[in-house]
This record gives structure tokens, sequence and C-alpha cells, in this order.
């Protein structure tokens, strides 16, 4: 089932911060973080693990609340090359070949502005 | 630039037509993966391929099948094509099949007329 992010969209201005959020109804084993621009390829930021384990980016943070269900993704002190659409994808606790399964939300697009 | 090679980029059919996509990943990588990208229904992911072995698979439809080759580049075969294949269709590569960073390809636009 796909994980619901929020907010849909979101403006800022360069220098604001924003969190993005994504739900899972389902128990996670981790949580993939990707930036899409306009007419460009998803790029890669983050994985986050169960346990607490993080790969990815250096200047975006984000948070994996295992009993939750939700990963939050920090953006700060933005700039405009952030602007984009930010997709979380979701690999269920289920075990076996569901590992290389990502089934991604919605998105959320992101518009900074000058 | 990823290092993920997608032909062609741009490609435009009619109905009931058969298309071949083709994937060449990044050097090393292992796992290939195919997604579907619309407005209607996001990003959706539908095969993925490691090693030559299928090792995942989505809500892929029968129409369509993939495969890998020994030299690791990947096709996807859709046929019997309907208006809404239309899409945007991206193969991505990674090392290995867990917890992978994905790198994706710059896509394949199918416009089915």
């Amino acid at each position: 089932q796909q994980p619901v992010q929020s907010p849909q969209a979101v403006i800022l201005r360069e220098g604001e911060d924003a969190v993005i959020n994504c739900s899972s109804s389902k128990a996670l084993y981790s949580v993939h973080w990707y930036r899409q621009k306009h007419g460009e390829a998803p790029v890669f930021l983050m994985i986050l693990l169960k346990g607490g384990e993080q790969k990815g980016h250096e200047k975006i943070s984000a948070s994996f609340n295992e009993k939750k269900q939700q990963s939050s993704l920090y953006l700060t002190a933005s700039q405009l090359s952030y602007s984009g659409t930010y997709f979380c994808g979701i690999v269920p606790n289920a075990g076996g070949t569901s590992y290389g399964k990502l089934t991604f939300g919605q998105g959320t697009i992101l518009t900074v502005h000058p | 630039d990823s290092g993920v090679t997608q032909t062609p980029k741009h490609l435009i059919t009619a109905t009931g037509q058969r298309v071949t996509l083709r994937c060449s990943p990044r050097s090393g990588d292992l796992s290939v993966y195919w997604y579907q990208q619309s407005l209607d229904q996001g990003l959706q992911f539908l095969i993925q391929y490691y090693n030559g072995e299928e090792r995942a698979k989505g809500n892929i439809l029968e129409r369509f099948s993939a495969q890998q080759f020994p030299d690791l580049h990947s096709e996807l075969n859709l046929s019997s094509l309907e208006l809404g294949d239309s899409a945007l269709y991206f193969c991505a590569s990674s090392v290995g099949t867990v917890n992978q960073p994905q790198h994706f390809g710059d896509g394949t636009r199918l416009s089915i007329l």
C-alpha cells in the first residue's frame, strides 16, 4: 500500500525551513527519499534503516520513527536548488524478496522562491 | 549524469503495437529496476533484476515483460499497447539488492496514439 506524504505542496522563500512527512500503514524495514526536478529523473537523497542507520545527503536530514511507521525529511535553510518533488519510498518489514521493491508516495511539491 | 543509459528517449507508437525499452546500468551495478511514472499513478515499481535473475515484482501487467542479460543490460517489453500505457518509464540501478541508493536513468517517454 502506498505511503501518504504531507503536505502535498509547500512554498518557501530562500532560507526558510520545511518538513515533509511520510506515513505508512505497514511496519517498515526502511524508508528512502528521492527528489525529482521537473523534466528530470529522480535523484537519491537518503535511506533510513530500521535501527537508526542512515545513508545519504550531507545537507538534508531525516528521521525514522519505527513505532509510528513514519519518516520526516527536514530541509533547513532552503536554497533555490531544493525546488522539486520529493518522494518517499518504503520497504515493508516483510522480508524475503520484498526488499527490492520500493513503493513510493504521491510526492510533495516544494517550491523555493528568492 | 547518473551513469544509467536508457534508449530511446522518446517513443511514439499506436495501440496494439509492441515496443522494447533498453537500459544499461551504471558500471559495477548488478541490480536493475523498472518504474512507470504517470500523472495519475505516480512512480510505480514494476520489476527488479539482480545479476540476471528476477528479484522483486510489482504490479506489472501480464502484457509487460522484462529480462536482464549476461552483460547486465535490461530490456522492458511492452505489448498489445493501450492508451493508458502512455507514461515515462524509468530504469534505475544499484550495486546490491537491499537498501541501496538507486540511480535513475533519464527515462523513456512512451506515447500511444
